[in-house]
């Protein structure tokens, strides 16, 4: 099993341009999670999907999508960067009823 | 009153020491208490967790201890090995939402 796997590993964007980030599970986990980890401030929830075609808000939504395509996959979108989303961004998963998140490896993006 | 504040931002500790770090929190609705720990270039892992009908939890080398009515837990790590050495993320948990502490960056010097 390769778990949680995110592309692309590392990205350079110009400020005003778009971009997805792909995030595939497959441990047949139920949820599907985006964060943002920014130095001294741990991890930001971005959205959620608790199940096949559902998507939520987390706590740091704005300038930013999601699709969760099928069960396997959930992708984050992100239409106009700004340098303000130059960030690490971790994709995780979780089975329905167990606490524990399982994060792929991440992808870093750096916004000019 | 979302909020988990952990402490210390940083620590260094000599091989075979214990590392402590802390955390509080105030919203007692949380009901699972986890630490995480990362390794540079990797995503967060599950390292050890607690719910609050417990004040104690051990594994290995890793203890947390959970004080409930000071809402307060920390993480012990006994003597303290070079691999160890990463960053430890404290979280709480309210229906199956992590709300994350800011990281401490462990060193453990040879």
């Amino acid at each position: 099993n390769a778990g949680v796997t995110q592309t692309p590993k590392f990205q350079v964007l110009k400020t005003g341009q778009s971009m997805t980030l792909q995030c595939a599970q497959d441990m047949n986990h139920n949820s599907m999670y985006w964060y943002r980890q920014d130095p001294g401030m741990g991890l930001r929830l971005i959205y959620y999907s608790a199940s096949e075609g559902t998507t939520d808000k987390g706590e740091v939504p704005n300038g930013y999508n999601v699709s969760r395509l099928n069960k396997r996959e959930f992708s984050l979108r992100l239409e106009s960067a700004a340098p303000s989303q130059t960030s690490v961004y971790f994709c995780a998963s979780r089975y329905g009823g167990q606490e524990t998140q399982y994060f792929g490896p991440g992808t870093r993006l750096l916004v000019l | 009153q979302q909020q988990v504040k952990q402490s210390p931002q940083s620590l260094i500790v000599q091989k075979g020491g214990i590392s402590i770090i802390n955390c509080a929190y105030e919203n007692t609705a949380f009901d699972y208490f986890p630490w995480y720990q990362q390794f540079p270039g990797k995503g967060p892992a599950l390292l050890i967790a607690i719910r609050p009908d417990v004040s104690e939890k051990k594994e290995g080398r890793f203890t947390i201890s959970f004080n409930k009515s000071a809402k307060q837990f920390s993480l012990h790590i006994m003597d303290s090995q070079p691999g160890d050495s990463a960053t430890y993320f404290c979280a709480a948990s309210n229906n199956y939402q992590l709300i994350w502490g800011a990281g401490t960056k462990l060193i453990i010097k040879p």
